[in-house]
């Protein structure tokens, strides 16, 4: 069955400090990952994006990884701000299902 | 580009009554559109696949009479959510795939829906 675990379920940072989110997939075969920022009652936004073959992906203070072989990636948010208080969804997509499994999110909080 | 309007973004509705939430590509052609809910702490869970001019795929254990889809336009799915109950109440997001094989999906802002 596929899934994906994120860790850790909630974090609380300072403002300015840097974090990092994991995420473990079991998605097979596997096509790409990405990572999502949700804010409170509304919809996902993309951050990155990453195939099999790609190792990083920077989007500004945001940098994913990808270990294709552990299965197995991270976000690390730089210099956190207090817009950076979100919900951060981990997705594994199926190589050619188009079916994306959903992590069940890292809720981020940044306080001043 | 690539954005996905979604309508109404909160609604509430009496026990028994039918609630219409709409999902519009932009500025492109969107042939599948996906269909989630989501409850409090939990992640997105796909309900059904709308595809353009044909039936939507329903996951399992969705009812389809419930949850009425139309994807009658290349721009344009919808959600019905008829003859709706308490436990309805919910999250409701659409997304759409982009064309082209980029591998981009973008998703609508979220329909919070009340059930009274």
């Amino acid at each position: 069955k596929n899934q994906v675990e994120q860790s850790p379920q909630s974090l609380i940072i300072l403002e300015g400090k840097n974090c990092t989110l994991q995420c473990n997939y079991t998605v097979s075969p596997f096509s790409n990952l990405r990572w999502y920022k949700q804010d409170t009652g509304r919809g996902p936004v993309s951050l990155t994006i990453m195939t099999f073959s790609e190792n990083t992906k920077s989007n500004g203070r945001y940098t994913a990884t990808l270990d294709a072989d552990t299965k197995q990636s991270s976000l690390h948010i730089t210099a956190s701000q207090l817009s950076d208080s979100a919900s951060y969804i981990c997705v594994a997509e199926g190589a050619g299902s188009y079916q994306l499994t959903f992590g069940k999110g890292t809720k981020l909080s940044v306080i001043p | 580009g690539a954005v996905v309007s979604q309508h109404p973004s909160r609604v509430i509705c009496k026990s028994g009554t039918s609630v219409k939430i709409e999902c519009r590509s932009l500025d492109f052609q969107a042939t599948t559109m996906f269909w989630y809910r989501q409850f409090p702490k939990k992640s997105l869970m796909l309900m059904a696949t709308s595809n353009e001019g044909s039936k939507a795929t329903y996951e399992q254990g969705v009812e389809k009479d419930k949850f009425l889809i139309n994807h009658a336009s290349l721009t344009l799915s919808t959600l019905t959510v008829t003859s709706a109950h308490p436990e309805d109440s919910s999250f409701y997001i659409c997304s759409a795939r982009f064309p082209g094989g980029n591998y981009g999906y973008t998703f609508g802002s979220g329909t919070r829906l009340t059930v009274v």
